[in-house]
């Protein structure tokens, strides 16, 4: 069974400040990963999805990684702002009938 | 529509009594997850459904929570005799094509069982 790890559980940043969130997968066979930012009593927001056979994409300030052999990813989010505030969560599915989430890294910008 | 959509947005109940929720996915997204995420907790699969296939239903907890999809549409999960444990965030997602495209989840219904 596919486990999904994301480090740090918790992060605090000072406005402006550039950051990197972490996520680790056990089984490198995988179709992609998508990234999710999830804001309080809120549902879901989609950020990214990258595809097992790209390294990076890219949306605005945003930016995924991917590295399938060694099972991670990360998001790097660039001159952060209060507004990134929010809980952020990695996903990747098996065959497609579910998704493996990761525990998620809550993040606070500080203005 | 635009989104995944859910309703209710929240819903309080008394113990025993049943409830159903609501999921209209995104019009031509042939696969429907539903998740269940308690306080603090992550992401709880449930049920998942796609095309006209038999819904894998691995994830529902107790015989008492029941899904379905009606004309490959809307997708109503019904919980039974609600307990307190029942008390969580229930989303719903849907995608193009399963394990290839973005899944988009919808705002969920928040379910307080008293």
């Amino acid at each position: 069974k596919q486990e999904v790890t994301q480090i740090p559980a918790a992060l605090s940043v000072p406005e402006g400040e550039n950051l990197v969130l972490n996520c680790s997968f056990t089984d490198s066979a995988i179709y992609n990963l998508q990234w999710f930012r999830q804001d309080p009593g809120k549902g879901l927001t989609s950020l990214l999805l990258i595809q097992s056979s790209q390294r990076e994409q890219t949306s605005g300030r945003l930016n995924a990684s991917l590295d399938k052999s060694s099972g991670r990813s990360t998001l790097y989010i660039a001159a952060s702002q209060p507004g990134d505030s929010a809980t952020y969560l990695c996903a990747v599915p098996n065959t497609g009938n579910q998704f493996y989430f990761g525990t998620g890294t809550s993040l606070t910008v500080i203005p | 529509g635009a989104g995944v959509s859910q309703s209710p947005s929240n819903k309080v109940t008394e113990k025993g009594k049943d409830v159903e929720l609501r999921c209209d996915p995104i019009s031509g997204h042939t696969a429907l997850y539903w998740y269940r995420q308690s306080l603090g907790q992550g992401l709880e699969f449930l049920i998942y459904f796609q095309g006209n296939s038999a819904p894998d239903k691995s994830g529902l907890p107790s015989d008492r929570f029941s899904a379905e999809r009606t004309g490959g549409s809307v997708s109503t999960l019904t919980i039974q005799r609600t307990q307190q444990e029942d008390s969580a965030v229930y989303l719903c997602a849907s995608s193009l094509r399963p394990g290839v495209t973005e899944a988009f989840f919808g705002q969920g219904t928040r379910l307080t069982v008293v």
